[in-house]
């Protein structure tokens, strides 16, 4: 299996400008995470999927943010309107029964 | 809520050595318990989790962590660490349910190797 991979890997934006990211699971994995992680922090969850429904969002996901996964395969993240504060590295892990997560390489986002 | 503790920031060892890193969590049953490893700029590597049955679990990379119940403690260990090694480590917990899967992480620890 390849593992699970997102692109693009870093992204530099201005203040205010919308930006979408994409995740593409290991194959036959049906539940897909989102993550976020600041500097010096650990990982924090913003939402996941179980095949195309969303099943879960943190209260971190600001309704700025929204997530899609449209046919239970790869997913994207966009961020509308980006703010400072939402620099940070954003992680996307898959499983195939829930239990044990596989995370991707993360995508590394600045806003200036 | 579950809550994760990793009481060292930063930990210093010498090539060669052994190395433990401390993960204490809060929850009222036995969750399901992970510890994943991360180097500069790169996502989470699994090492290795502990969901029931014997509580010395063996990993990757020759990392195994014991899981202690009545401390609320998942440590991991190495018996003698490389200078690979280094990275930042992340203990991380789950309820046991399926639809609640969301990970609750620590704020790690970052492992330095010294020659």
């Amino acid at each position: 299996d390849t593992g699970v991979s997102q692109d693009p890997r870093h992204k530099i934006t201005k203040r205010g400008q919308n930006v979408t990211f994409r995740c593409d699971p290991i194959s036959e994995h049906n539940r897909l995470y989102w993550y976020r992680q600041t500097l010096g922090q650990g990982p924090e969850f913003l939402t996941y999927f179980q095949n195309e429904a969303q099943l879960e969002k943190s209260r971190l996901l600001s309704d700025r943010f929204s997530a899609e996964r449209p046919k239970g395969s790869f997913s994207t993240l966009e961020i509308q309107r980006t703010e400072q504060g939402d620099s940070a590295m954003y992680l996307c892990a898959s499983s195939n029964r829930g239990e044990t997560q596989y995370f991707g390489p993360g995508t590394r986002l600045l806003v200036l | 809520a579950q809550s994760v503790t990793q009481p060292d920031i930063h930990i210093t060892v010498s090539e060669g050595a052994s190395l433990e890193l401390r993960c204490n969590y809060s929850y009222g049953a036995t969750p399901y318990l992970f510890w994943y490893v991360q180097s500069p700029g790169q996502g989470l590597q699994l090492l290795l989790k502990y969901f029931s049955g014997d509580t010395l679990v063996q990993g990757i990379k020759g990392f195994e962590a014991e899981f202690k119940r009545s401390q609320s403690s998942f440590n991991l260990r190495k018996p003698s660490v490389h200078w690979s090694d280094a990275a930042e480590y992340f203990c991380a917990v789950r309820e046991p349910n399926f639809g609640n899967e969301k990970l609750t992480f620590g704020t790690g620890t970052r492992l330095t190797i010294i020659p």
